[in-house]
């Protein structure tokens, strides 16, 4: 009940093409649904976030599209460039703690 | 800015020592957090604190105690280290109890730690 499971576990996409990371809970209590964003040698930081009575949250080209019925929620990375190859966690929570997923490693190639 | 600072960016202890890892945050946040980070595992919860004090089991606090004697400060402890204790330990903070608003955590840099 307190998994968010997510995948996929690692990404290639070209230059300029849309990456789409997708995540999965169970606990319907959650209400805030962050995704974040790992480089190299560096801590996790807050790149967008969704509540459950919004079904789509857009920030530059980063699209959370939430789906409350399936239990769903997804990042989208359009005109994806080198420079977003990093790690990407979503995460969930009801309370003040974070239940993260598992990862997926981004590599964009020019 | 909110920075959240680990003491360590590496370190190398043997099996058996006991451990301290260090974090400091800057913006008066109420919640701290520790984290083991492991490929395929994503980032599991050792232990939370809401308050000077107060702390909180997470998902994996087998063989780590913490202490939160200011505020700022959070620090986690490995009793008697475990070669199986080699990972990256990630700090953060948020700011407080009562809302979405208060949610979003702030790491650190992580610390990674082997122990041989």
């Amino acid at each position: 009940q307190q998994q968010v499971k997510q995948s996929p576990q690692s990404l290639i996409v070209q230059k300029g093409g849309i990456s789409i990371i997708n995540c999965a809970y169970e606990n319907t209590a959650f209400d805030y649904f962050p995704w974040y964003q790992q480089f190299p040698g560096k801590g996790p930081a807050l790149l967008i976030a969704i509540r459950p009575d919004v079904s789509e949250k857009k920030e530059g080209r980063f699209t959370i599209s939430f789906n409350k019925s399936a239990k769903q929620f997804s990042l989208h990375i359009m005109d994806s460039q080198p420079g977003d190859s990093a790690t990407y966690f979503c995460a969930a929570s009801g309370t003040d703690k974070l239940i993260f997923g598992t990862g997926t490693r981004l590599q964009v190639f020019p | 800015d909110v920075k959240v600072t680990q003491s360590s960016r590496y370190l190398v202890k043997r099996t058996g020592e006991k451990v301290f890892l260090e974090c400091v945050q800057d913006m008066d946040h109420e919640n701290m957090f520790w984290y083991r980070q492991d490929p395929g595992l994503g980032l599991r919860l050792i232990y939370f604190s809401y308050d000077v004090k107060m702390k909180e089991k997470g998902d994996i606090p087998e063989g780590y105690s913490v202490s939160r004697e200011k505020k700022e400060r959070f620090s986690l402890i490995l009793e008697s280290a475990s070669t199986n204790q080699t990972s990256m330990y990630l700090c953060a903070s948020s700011l407080g109890t009562g809302g979405i608003k208060k949610r979003p955590q702030h790491f650190g840099d992580g610390t990674r730690l082997s122990i041989l």
